[in-house]
């Protein structure tokens, strides 16, 4: 079946460290999307990528980086720089912008 | 004044009941309008998807879209408790930029 697996379900970082979270997808999508999701803040757009090898900063890009070199795979990194990382993180793909999203189902970070 | 504008909630209503969500945005130049449905812990799943004006029917549910009042609705009828979930409206124009949520209305129902 074709769907898009975000790894791990739950990840704890210690400060100072960075971490990577893993989102792939076969769904054949060319674009594809990393969001953080806060009690009350709803979706806030991190990175998305129209395209291999080319991605752009969403709302809220600062601490954060990510990397497309393939179509099925955005890693996006948790840097140390990120100065409130705890939050829900969801991955999604589209065929295009003004198509729906196939959401992942989401890693929960948490810092200790 | 935020891009789309949604009520959190929470919303209670007894199953059978009729639910309507509403979101209401500022961009004039959204025309793609979609209701995703989230429940706990999980990722949002689409429901929904209208393009431009108009309204769009699914089983139970129901989208409408009124590009002149900028305002878009999603209608739930004889509701269930499995449809207790928050459910996020979201929008985007003609070009490349990606959808824009609202925060997401969180809804009960009681059996």
């Amino acid at each position: 079946d074709g769907g898009i697996t975000q790894s791990p379900k739950y990840l704890f970082r210690k400060e100072g460290q960075n971490v990577t979270l893993s989102c792939e997808q076969n769904l054949n999508h060319d674009a594809m999307y990393w969001y953080r999701q806060d009690p009350g803040q709803g979706l806030r757009l991190i990175y998305y990528s129209q395209i291999v090898n080319d991605f752009q900063k969403g709302d809220i890009a600062e601490g954060y980086s990510v990397s497309r070199e393939k179509k099925e795979s955005f890693p996006l990194t948790v840097t140390s720089a990120q100065k409130n990382p705890t939050a829900f993180y969801l991955c999604a793909s589209s065929i295009g912008p003004n198509y729906g999203y196939t959401f992942g189902s989401g890693t929960r970070l948490t810092v200790v | 004044q935020k891009e789309v504008e949604q009520d959190p909630g929470p919303l209670s209503v007894p199953e059978g009941a009729i639910v309507s969500l509403n979101c209401t945005y500022s961009n004039s130049a959204f025309q793609y309008f979609m209701w995703y449905r989230q429940y706990s812990r999980k990722g949002p799943e689409l429901l929904m998807y209208t393009y431009s004006s108009g309204n769009k029917e699914d089983g139970r549910f129901t989208a409408q879209v009124d590009k002149s009042s900028k305002y878009i609705s999603l209608f739930i009828r004889d509701s269930q408790p499995s449809d207790s979930a928050t459910y996020l409206c979201a929008m985007s124009g003609s070009g490349n930029t990606p959808l824009v949520f609202g925060k997401g209305t969180r809804l009960s129902v009681i059996a």
